[in-house]
């Protein structure tokens, strides 16, 4: 059984950046044949993709954030990151990991239980 | 705004029959990319309910179908239960995006 599990600091500064890491038990994230997504959600609101990462490194990423958002992968530890900078308090958000196969509109089929980021000085 | 339309509330009855409804356009659903639906309870993660517009995960009861035509899809809970309380998600493809989200539905078991 696949587990995702994001860590991270849950106060993050204004102008400062968010780092979160996600953690893939139960599977290789070096299978090659899947994404792996960051996905967004602020309170009482719906669900935003940020970008996502393959295992050799290939990214693509949501327009609206594009300029500020790196996600990178590190397959000796089974982990990928996000990065975000210049965090305001639109930023505050649930973050979650999540997986999915490399087709077009493929769903996200494991998610990670989310982490609370709160941006505030 | 969200790139695909749901409304914001839906309710019903225990043992009734409730639909969601994703509405989209040209350049997503109508382009013929599959719609997904996922199903949040409160202080949860997002749990993929439905894919490939119909198709039910291992565990997911059969009152849960989902369905496509045109630039829409829908979602349908029959033999509505008080545990189905939650916030429904359509996800799907866009020119502009590979994943777009519905704004999300709340489903409110009276």
């Amino acid at each position: 059984q696949v587990q995702l599990q994001e860590s991270g600091p849950g106060l993050v500064k204004p102008s400062q950046t968010l780092s979160l890491t996600c953690t893939v038990s139960g599977g290789s994230i070096s299978s090659g044949s899947y994404y792996w997504s960051w996905i967004r959600q602020p309170a009482g609101k719906g669900l935003e993709w940020i970008g996502r990462i393959y295992t050799s490194g290939s990214t693509n990423y949501n327009p609206s954030l594009k300029s500020r958002v790196t996600i990178s992968v590190d397959t000796s530890k089974n982990q990928f990151s996000l990065k975000l900078s210049s965090v305001t308090a639109a930023d505050t958000a649930v973050y979650y990991c999540a997986r999915s196969v490399i087709a077009a509109a493929a769903p996200f089929d494991y998610w990670g239980q989310g982490t609370l980021v709160t941006v505030s000085s | 705004q969200s790139v695909l339309t749901q409304p914001p509330s839906v309710s019903g009855a225990p043992g009734q029959r409730v639909t969601i409804s994703c509405t989209g356009s040209s350049s997503n659903i109508g382009a013929g990319y599959d719609v997904h639906w996922y199903q949040q309870l409160p202080g949860t993660a997002p749990k993929l309910l439905i894919y490939g517009n119909s198709n039910r995960p291992s565990g997911v009861p059969d009152r849960f179908s989902g369905s496509k035509s045109g630039t829409s899809a829908s979602l349908a809970i029959t033999g509505l239960q008080a545990e189905d309380e939650a916030d429904y998600y359509c996800q799907s493809y866009d020119s502009s995006l590979p994943w777009v989200f519905g704004g999300g539905t709340k489903l409110t078991v009276l």
